[in-house]
């Protein structure tokens, strides 16, 4: 079935650098833009980055621009999220989901925790 | 960045309600919209698409309309499956963005 699966968060401190995973299965991965969501405890939506399904265009929500890194493998049906420079205000959970080209996003994995404390 | 405005931000309605969910975009966004629903600990699930398009497996009773900036996401018959939060997202252009979320509890 058409799952998306992340993995790779956790607790890490302020400034330190964390690497989400998300595995891509029962759907052509390269067909599909991907962008990495979150969501701050007890709050709402927030995107967070995308990459188009060519590798072609990448684009970052200005409170993560120089510190997060988008990238995707569509030969390993995965996609990435380099985290840098961590803060506190960084701390939710993160979804990847897919999309087909300029549309809503309609396949989300189950969401991973990354707690931005010391 | 385009602003999605929703209202209300809660609502309390009963079962058999008809229950509408307004979106206001900053600037025009033709009908580059979505809308989700999103149960405690759970991802969001797409219910509508391109403003009114219904996402495939979504019950019938939920449908959206609207374009440019102004679009609404329309329960005709609410069921106790319903309550959750909902969002608007515009998709027109970057950064995407969403709707503050409009919580729908049980009166």
């Amino acid at each position: 079935q058409v799952q998306l699966v992340e993995s790779g968060g956790g607790l890490v401190k302020p400034g330190g650098s964390l690497r989400l995973s998300c595995a891509a299965s029962g759907f052509t991965f390269s067909d599909y833009d991907m962008s990495w969501i979150r969501q701050a405890p007890g709050k709402g939506l927030e995107w967070v980055s995308y990459i188009s399904g060519s590798d072609s265009s990448i684009n970052y929500a200005d409170s993560v621009k120089g510190r997060f890194t988008i990238s995707r493998d569509n030969a390993k049906n995965s996609l990435y999220l380099q985290m840098n420079s961590l803060r506190a205000e960084d701390t939710a959970v993160y979804y990847c989901a897919g999309s087909t080209v300029d549309s809503a996003f309609d396949i989300w994995g189950q969401g991973t925790m990354v707690t931005v404390s010391s | 960045a385009i602003q999605l405005t929703q209202s209300p931000s809660s609502l309390s309605a009963s079962v058999g309600d008809r229950v509408t969910i307004t979106c206001r975009a900053s600037q025009g966004i033709s009908s580059a919209l979505a809308w989700y629903q999103q149960k405690p600990g759970k991802a969001p699930k797409l219910l509508i698409y391109d403003a009114s398009n219904l996402e495939s497996g979504v019950p019938s009773r939920f449908s959206g309309s609207g374009s440019g900036t102004d679009f609404t996401l329309t329960i005709s018959s609410l069921q106790p499956e319903d309550f959750a939060t909902y969002y608007c997202q515009q998709f027109n252009n970057f950064p995407l963005t969403f709707g503050g979320g409009t919580k729908v509890e049980i009166k």
